[in-house]
């Protein structure tokens, strides 16, 4: 069974760093592309940043470009992200996700984690 | 940016009802859309892939359709556990975006 469990989350004041992790399991880590979403209360969903199945090449929204990074460690089948100068507006429930796609280029998020609660506020 | 919206926002329907969710991309996407469902307190999970393919294990009463800028998610006949909340989103470029979401209740 494929499954993603992310960790590191918290209650953190604003400018401060956090670390999540998502422990992958049950399929080829190294072979999947990640993502992580996240989604504010009562809010909708926003992509935040995407990394290659190398780890080679990352994309990040705008939102959070300078601030966060996203990197993998494939022989942990491990995928985290750093967030660093974190502001009230970064509250969220943050989601790992399995990218899959089909030979015409398009992707979605087949498979997601619980998702875990970050707080930043003082 | 290409924006995503949804509508409508949200509805009101009773089961056994034929239900209609719509998505408009400000410009073309080709079929690069996906559609997710979510129910609260849950993470969302995959209906509908490339605007029409069914996702493994997903009830065949959920269909999508469309290419380019206009995109429909529908279900044929409501059952209990449809009542959720549902999210398109594309992926031709970068930033992926999402629609707003459509919240479908009980009538």
């Amino acid at each position: 069974e494929v499954q993603l469990l992310e960790s590191g989350g918290g209650l953190v004041q604003p400018g401060g760093s956090l670390r999540l992790s998502c422990a992958a399991s049950g399929f080829t880590f190294s072979s999947s592309a990640m993502s992580w979403v996240r989604q504010a209360p009562g809010k909708g969903l926003e992509w935040v940043s995407s990394i290659r199945n190398s780890g080679g090449s990352t994309h990040y929204a705008d939102s959070v470009k300078g601030r966060f990074s996203i990197s993998r460690d494939n022989s942990r089948n491990t995928l985290y992200l750093q967030m660093d100068s974190l502001r009230d507006e970064d509250t969220a429930i943050y989601y790992c996700a399995k990218v899959a796609g089909n030979k015409n280029g398009c992707h979605w998020f087949d498979t997601w984690g619980q998702g875990i609660l970050v707080t930043v506020s003082s | 940016d290409i924006q995503m919206t949804q509508s409508p926002s949200s509805l009101s329907a009773s089961v056994g009802d034929r239900v209609t969710i719509t998505c408009r991309a400000s410009q073309s996407i080709s079929d690069f859309l996906n559609w997710y469902q979510q129910k609260p307190g849950k993470a969302p999970n995959l209906l509908i892939c490339a605007a029409s393919s069914l996702q493994s294990g997903v009830p065949s009463r959920f269909s999508g359709s469309g290419a380019g800028t206009d995109f429909t998610l529908t279900i044929s006949g409501l059952q209990p556990e449809d009542f959720a909340t549902y999210f398109c989103q594309q992926s031709y470029s970068t930033p992926l975006t999402f629609g707003g979401g459509t919240k479908v209740e009980i009538k």
